[in-house]
């Protein structure tokens, strides 16, 4: 089964510019989360999709980032303008469904953002 | 969901059983403990889950107390490609199903 496709996987881009990633999940899976990866640190959600609703954005700085789900398949998420605190890397993750307990989630292979 | 604490790193000798510890003394009663690895520029990925019965996959041992205020993680075999940090996280079920990472154990396997 292919797994969770990501693009691009790496981004260099000056500060105050925009950006986006895309996001394939897993043929079926309903839930999508996006993770952020700051180096050394662990992952954070930033949201979370179930189909194409959003479940929790709390997370989610929504002065800048924006993230959406059309259709309840693919997903893109957006940082609008950029800053050198949002280097980090960005990960997709997709579920069966979120609210069971094997509720495995598949990672993506993440998108590398470097902001200068 | 509770706080887990895990020693920041550990060695390992390669063949032998690496044994990750994890506190989780604030866990309730419907909090379920996984554990995810990511291997160096990978995403994390599913090792094994428990409530409070010990579990066993084909990746690896759960060692759940008692009392339930802690877990061990056990490789039985290491080899090298199981260097990784491995994140422990207490999750509730039913719950949205959103994963809190902490800092996780590095566990390097040495020759």
């Amino acid at each position: 089964e292919a797994g969770v496709a990501q693009s691009p996987r790496y981004k260099i881009i000056e500060k105050r510019q925009s950006v986006a990633f895309w996001c394939n999940p897993i043929s079926g899976h309903a839930t999508l989360y996006w993770y952020q990866q700051i180096l050394g640190q662990g992952p954070k959600l930033l949201i979370q999709f179930q189909n194409n609703g959003v479940v929790d954005d709390s997370q989610l700085p929504k002065d800048r980032f924006s993230a959406e789900r059309l259709k309840g398949v693919d997903s893109t998420l957006k940082i609008q303008p950029a800053k050198l605190e949002d280097s980090a890397v960005y990960l997709c993750a997709s579920s069966l469904d979120s609210s069971g307990v094997y509720n495995e989630q598949f990672f993506g292979p993440g998108t590398r953002l470097t902001v200068l | 969901d509770a706080k887990t604490t895990q020693p920041p790193s550990m060695d390992c000798a390669e063949g032998r059983a690496a044994n990750l510890p994890c506190n989780h003394s604030t866990i309730s009663g419907n909090e379920y403990v996984y554990w995810y690895r990511q291997i160096h520029s990978q995403g994390p990925q599913y090792i094994i889950h428990g409530l409070k019965n010990n579990e066993t996959n084909e990746m690896a041992s759960l060692i759940i107390t008692e009392d339930r205020k802690s877990s061990t993680l056990i490789l039985p075999h290491a080899t090298l490609r199981d260097t990784a940090v491995y994140y422990c996280i207490a999750r509730s079920s039913p719950g949205t199903g959103k994963l809190i990472f902490g800092q996780g154990t590095t566990l390097q396997v040495k020759p």
